[in-house]
């Protein structure tokens, strides 16, 4: 079993819609879990970064950790076709990151 | 740019050849991570470095993988005697040091070996 599980998609939604993207991880050392953003052939992109259980906000975007649970999740609100991507959980005690699988989204206008 | 920098962009090589990626950090980033993305999975982590030393080496997946950071900025992987398995994407990325700062990455280096 892997450390970090993610559904790989393909998610399609409407725009306009709720996105909910979600992980669950089995190392309950990890204290710092991001979230990035991976279009086609370019690298990830730093979304959100969090500490800790609780909510992050930023923009259209929030992020949730509930370490109690070892799931963390993302909200996208008011989903746009520029959404579109792959949406890779990441985590970390130390230096090295544990990525899941990542998720497949696509927006439709 | 401000950004990870990573050459070439694309590498095609035949198999039994050396292959050499190389990473240009942030300005001022200390720590500079490697990783390996197969296609459909998330990356993998190869080895890591703070300024010129090598801390974790732990996720290189042969001793045919390399990489160093003489000087402690500019860093380059290197594939001896490749094989088809090592097709992938290599993705550098770099921080500030500490461990709470977030790791940025490049575009990547994409390896074929025919």
């Amino acid at each position: 079993q892997k450390e970090v599980e993610q559904d790989p998609g393909p998610l399609s939604v409407p725009e306009g819609a709720i996105v909910s993207l979600n992980c669950t991880y089995s190392n309950s050392a990890f204290q710092y879990f991001m979230w990035y953003r991976q279009y086609s052939r370019k690298g990830p992109e730093l979304l959100m970064y969090t500490y800790s259980s609780g909510n992050k906000e930023d923009g259209r975007f929030t992020a949730q950790v509930d370490k109690s649970s070892k799931y963390i999740s993302l909200f996208i609100r008011d989903s746009q076709p520029s959404d579109s991507a792959t949406y890779l959980c990441a985590m970390k005690n130390t230096g090295k990151l544990i990525f899941g699988q990542g998720t497949t989204l696509q927006v439709k206008p | 740019g401000a950004g990870v920098s990573q050459s070439p962009r694309y590498k095609v090589a035949k198999r039994g050849q050396d292959v050499a990626l190389r990473c240009d950090p942030i300005s001022g980033h200390v720590s500079l991570f490697w990783y390996q993305q197969a296609l459909g999975q998330g990356p993998e982590f190869l080895t890591y470095f703070q300024n010129e030393a090598q801390l974790d080496k732990s996720g290189l997946p042969s001793d045919r993988f390399f990489a160093e950071r003489p000087e402690g900025s500019v860093s380059t992987l290197k594939i001896q005697r490749t094989q088809q398995e090592d097709s992938a994407v290599y993705l550098c990325a770099s921080s500030l040091g500490r461990m709470v700062q977030p790791q940025h990455f490049g575009d990547g280096t994409r390896l074929s070996i025919l």
